[in-house]
Formats: structure tokens, sequence, C-alpha cells
């Protein structure tokens, strides 16, 4: 079982809709939770942070679920230039590395 | 502007000529560290560093080195290249460590024949 788990999609989504997806993580000793977005083979940028409470940012949720050991991106309103590649992120410390899963991917249609 | 610089950004090279991939910050970042992405395998680490002259192995580090002899640099060296180091390679930084935001630079796209 891979260590962080996303499923690759692609979602295809009509603009406007809403839209979520989900990502599993096996090391119940995980602390810091992220989003990152990656366009098209582009470098990845940070989206948000994932805090125990949730947290919103605009059109964008992200909760953590500690008991079921996942975290959730909800995308509201969707727009054409959501369209990319979703990346989860889990940290167990800060002097531990950065477990990757392989992204989701997000395209929006007109 | 902060950024985070590779280059080059695009290598073909063949089987076993030595290679160097730089990497520059100028955020005055701690840490810092080197990734290949592969599809459907998501981001590895290759290394990472803490400080100057701190550096440590991540998971796939086997035919690669690194080097921090400055704060602003990392750069990485493909001694012998093989064809299963052709990929797609990141170099990011943060602040302080891996559980501050990542900082990537545009990416390298290395084929080795």
């Amino acid at each position: 079982r891979k260590e962080v788990e996303q499923d690759p999609g692609p979602f295809n989504v009509p603009e406007g809709a809403t839209v979520a997806f989900n990502c599993t993580y096996s090391n119940s000793a995980s602390q810091s939770f992220f989003w990152y977005r990656q366009d098209c083979r582009k470098e990845p940028k940070l989206l948000m942070s994932v805090y125990s409470s949730g947290n919103e940012d605009g059109r964008f949720t992200a909760q953590l679920n500690r008991a079921s050991q996942y975290i959730s991106l909800l995308i509201r309103d969707s727009k054409l230039s959501d369209s990319a590649t979703y990346l989860c992120v889990v940290n167990i410390g800060s002097n531990y590395q950065l477990i990757w899963g392989a992204g989701t991917k997000l395209i929006i249609k007109p | 502007e902060a950024q985070v610089t590779q280059n080059p950004r695009y290598l073909i090279t063949v089987t076993g000529k030595k290679l160097t991939v730089t990497c520059s910050q100028n955020m005055n970042h701690e840490y810092m560290s080197w990734y290949r992405q592969d599809p459907g395998l998501g981001l590895r680490q290759i290394y990472y560093s803490m400080n100057v002259e701190v550096t440590d192995k991540g998971d796939v580090p086997e035919g690669y080195k690194v080097s921090r002899k400055e704060k602003r640099n990392f750069p990485l060296i493909l001694e012998s290249p093989s064809p299963n180091q052709t990929s797609l390679y990141f170099c990011a930084s943060s602040f302080r460590d891996s559980a501050d935001t990542q900082y990537f630079g545009p990416g390298t796209r290395l084929t080795v024949l």
C-alpha cells in the first residue's frame, strides 16, 4: 500500500460545478498536510495547508479526518483555470521527508 | 524577485557522461531538496539539506550526489547517468524545514540515451 494515495482521475467537471477529491495516508503519526497544485508538468505550488479544524480559502475548502486518515479538497464554482493536477502531501515531522501523492488530475470543461 | 532557479531546463545526454544540474535560491532558505517526478509515481525525494554542509539521503539517492557549500546553491550531480535516470527533476527550498512551504524551481527535463 502506498503511503499517500490519490485517485489519479481525470475528473472531468463542467464549469461552475463543485468537485471534491480525497487523499488517504497510511502513517498515523503524520503531523502536517498540504495540497499543492501543479499545472501541466510545471513546478508544484502550494495551494493550501490543511489544519485539524479544516480551513477555507475562497472557493477552496480543505478538511482533515484523522480517524479515517484522509484529507479532502473541495472546489466550489469551478473555473476553467482550476484545471490542473492536485498533489496531496503529508509530513510526519519537520525533520522528516514530505510524502507526496501521485496527484489527481482535474479538467474543467466549458 | 524571490525565486528558485535551475539550469539547464532541458538536457539530452548519453549514458555515462557526468552532468550537473544547478539549483539556486535567493530567499535565504535553510532547507533545500531535490526531487524526481515520473508518471504515476509522484514526487520522490532524492536528497535534502537542512543547512550548509548538511545533506541527507531521500527515498531514491542511488546514482546521485549533492553538495551544499553555500546556503543558496544545491547542485545535483549524476556521475554516470543511466537511462533509468531519465525524468523531470525539481529543486525546492523552504525557510527552515520540510514542514514549511516548499518553493520549487521550474524543473529540468533530463533524457539519458
